[in-house]
């Protein structure tokens, strides 16, 4: 079945203690990209990836970092993971440029950090 | 980074009743798209809109390109509860940003009385 994972699907955290939330497609997509989503605000990208090896800045960066070692995995890190970081976060991978190709969304994973 | 005006940010509606929501920008957009996003699940694709004022039919659902790009509509015909959700406009390939990023609304939540 072709799909987005994400793991884990819930995670309780404490301040500073850095934690790393997986992703990955089975569907050979060069685009991946994080999201958050938080109430009122929409839907928020974080960083995304058109290929291997490259990557780049979403709107809201600070406090996370990504790799993309393997085309069909892209987890997002939090070093120092603080309180406002506090949100539901998705994973999406499209064929390519998301505005031309369908974005297919993980699951979700629903991050506290107290 | 870009701002995407989505309305209304919710209906009640009963069931059967036709729903219309609307998303503009103050900025120039080559794609825009709509997503629906189910209680504790990931957006899922709805329609794809590529070309000003193209008018695109999904079943019950209609979506226009606005033809100076910088909106977009969503209607749902005889609406059923199954249609109760969050709606999200997207939009892409702006004039002043890339194709590798997409702008989301601040999404409409619909709620469908039986």
């Amino acid at each position: 079945e072709a799909q987005v994972t994400q793991n884990p699907r819930y995670l309780i955290t404490v301040t500073g203690k850095k934690l790393t939330v997986t992703c990955s497609q089975n569907m050979n997509h060069e685009y991946m990209s994080w999201y958050r989503q938080d109430p009122g605000l929409g839907l928020r990208q974080i960083y995304y990836s058109m290929n291997v090896e490259v990557t780049d800045k979403g709107d809201v960066p600070e406090g996370y970092k990504v790799s993309r070692k393997e085309k069909r995995n892209f987890p997002l890190i939090l070093e120092s993971p603080s309180p406002n970081q506090t949100s539901l976060y998705f994973c999406a991978s499209s064929l390519e440029t998301p505005g031309y190709n369908e974005q297919f969304f993980g699951p979700g994973t629903r991050l506290t950090v107290l | 980074g870009q701002q995407l005006n989505q309305s209304p940010q919710s209906m009640f509606i009963q069931e059967g009743e036709d729903v219309s929501m609307n998303c503009t920008s103050s900025s120039i957009f080559n794609t825009w798209l709509w997503y629906k996003q189910d209680p504790g699940e990931g957006p899922v694709l709805l329609i794809a809109l590529y070309k000003a004022g193209e008018l695109t039919s999904n079943g019950r659902l209609t979506a226009q390109f606005g033809i100076t790009r910088k909106d977009s509509f969503l209607n749902i015909s005889a609406s059923i509860p199954s249609d109760v959700g969050i709606y999200f406009c997207a939009a892409g390939g702006n004039s002043g940003g890339s194709n590798y990023k997409l702008t989301f609304g601040k999404g409409t939540l619909l709620t469908v009385n039986p």
